[in-house]
This record gives structure tokens, sequence and C-alpha cells, in this order.
């Protein structure tokens, strides 16, 4: 099936300080890409749709200057977690949809990457 | 987008087939239903989608009736390796982007 990255698998940041995450579609190509956030034995969380070439569309409640999105590419969206506190802690997982080139019309979610903010 | 309920969690044992069943009362006409396994630190992996009737891969079965407003999730004589959380989502699955939300899910516990 069509595989999705990211980028890192685990990092460790100080608090105030900006983190950027990874995430790239391997084999097919990714208008859209979906950010979500899942802490411990919970559900995930839809924070963002990342649409490439133009502006994140974010869920309400999410803070959009704190977490950035960018999707320059076909292939590749980046979470920026801007002047991290200890409360952003979480595992951090995204998604894309495989278009008719890839697996059909299914979403595909990269292996996720755990910041912790100390 | 249609909600979907699940049962919190379930028990099974090695070489049983478990059945796990998600009521989504309000689909739309051109929601599918999609299944997911999430394990512990990991991103949820795709097990099996469908629109109606009955789907059979690999790993799993997906049975849906006429109404759609239920789906059941069959996977055959489950391991140890099974453990994890699944997720029943629908949505629209068009040439525009698919949002899924997700829902509590069913954490499955399968035993020796």
């Amino acid at each position: 099936g069509a595989v999705v990255s990211q980028h890192p698998s685990r990092v460790i940041c100080k608090s105030g300080t900006s983190v950027k995450i990874e995430c790239r579609s391997l084999d097919f190509q990714a208008t859209t890409m979906f950010w979500y956030r899942q802490f411990p034995k919970k559900s995930l969380m839809l924070m963002a749709t990342s649409n490439e070439g133009s502006k994140a569309t974010y869920e309400q409640g999410v803070e959009k200057d704190k977490f950035l999105i960018n999707h320059a590419s076909l292939t590749l969206s980046t979470l920026t977690v801007t002047s991290a506190h200890p409360e952003d802690s979480s595992f951090y997982i995204c998604s894309a949809r495989a278009g008719q080139q890839g697996s059909g019309n299914t979403i595909y979610f990269g292996e996720g990457s755990w910041l912790t903010v100390v | 987008l249609a909600k979907t309920t699940q049962p919190i969690s379930m028990d099974s044992y090695e070489g049983q087939e478990v059945n796990i069943t998600c009521s989504h009362n309000n689909i739309a006409t051109n929601d599918y239903i999609t299944w997911y396994q999430q394990f512990p630190s990991q991103g949820p992996r795709f097990i099996i989608q469908g629109y109606k009737t009955k789907v059979t891969n690999e790993v799993a079965s997906l049975f849906i009736p006429a109404d759609r407003k239920s789906s059941t999730l069959s996977l055959p004589r489950v391991s140890l390796s099974d453990t994890a959380v699944y997720y029943c989502l629908v949505g629209p699955v068009n040439t525009g982007f698919q949002k899924l939300v997700f829902g509590t899910g069913t954490r499955l516990l399968v035993s020796p």
C-alpha cells in the first residue's frame, strides 16, 4: 500500500523553542495531508488540513500561529510547533490521501512523532 | 460527517474469530466505511474499506447490511499481535479531500 513517512519519530526540545515535524508521501502525490495529535490512551484529534500551495485549514480550538503548517510540495507537509511548552508534548500523526494514482481513495498514516517538551 | 459508535473494549483469546460492530446511523449516500488498526506509539494502519455488502481481504472481512447503518469488522483466528485499538470511520470518498474524524475506537485485547 501507499507509504507515508514522518520525521523525526521522537524529539525532545526545550520549552520556548520551536520544533519541526516532516510528513512525506513516499510513493504517491498528496494534494491534501492531515495533522492529528493524540494523548496517551486517547483517540486521534484532527488539528488541521494541509493543502498543497495554499493555507492550511485549522480545526476549532487549534492555534494556527502556534502550529504552523506548510505544504510546499505534493509530497511534503511540515508541522512546526512554535514556542513549545510542556503541554504541547504529545504524539503527532500525519496522514495523506492516496488518489487514483495510488491505492484508491484511502487515507494512509505516518508512523507518528513523539514530541516531549522539557 | 457521520458519527460512529463502537464498543470501548473487547476481549478474546488466540484462535478465535472477533467481530467488532460499528453503528453509523447517519451515514450519507456517498460515505464509505473504513477500518483502521492502531498499535501503541504508531500511526493507524488501514485494514479494510467498503461501501455495501461484504468486502474481504487477506486480513479481515467487512460486513455491511443493506441499510448501511452499521458495519462489522471480522478478524478470523486472532493472535496476540492483533491486540490493538480498532477505529471505524465513515466519510465521503470522492475526487475531493477526505477528512477523517476519529471516534473512541475499540480496544481489543487478545489473551493466550
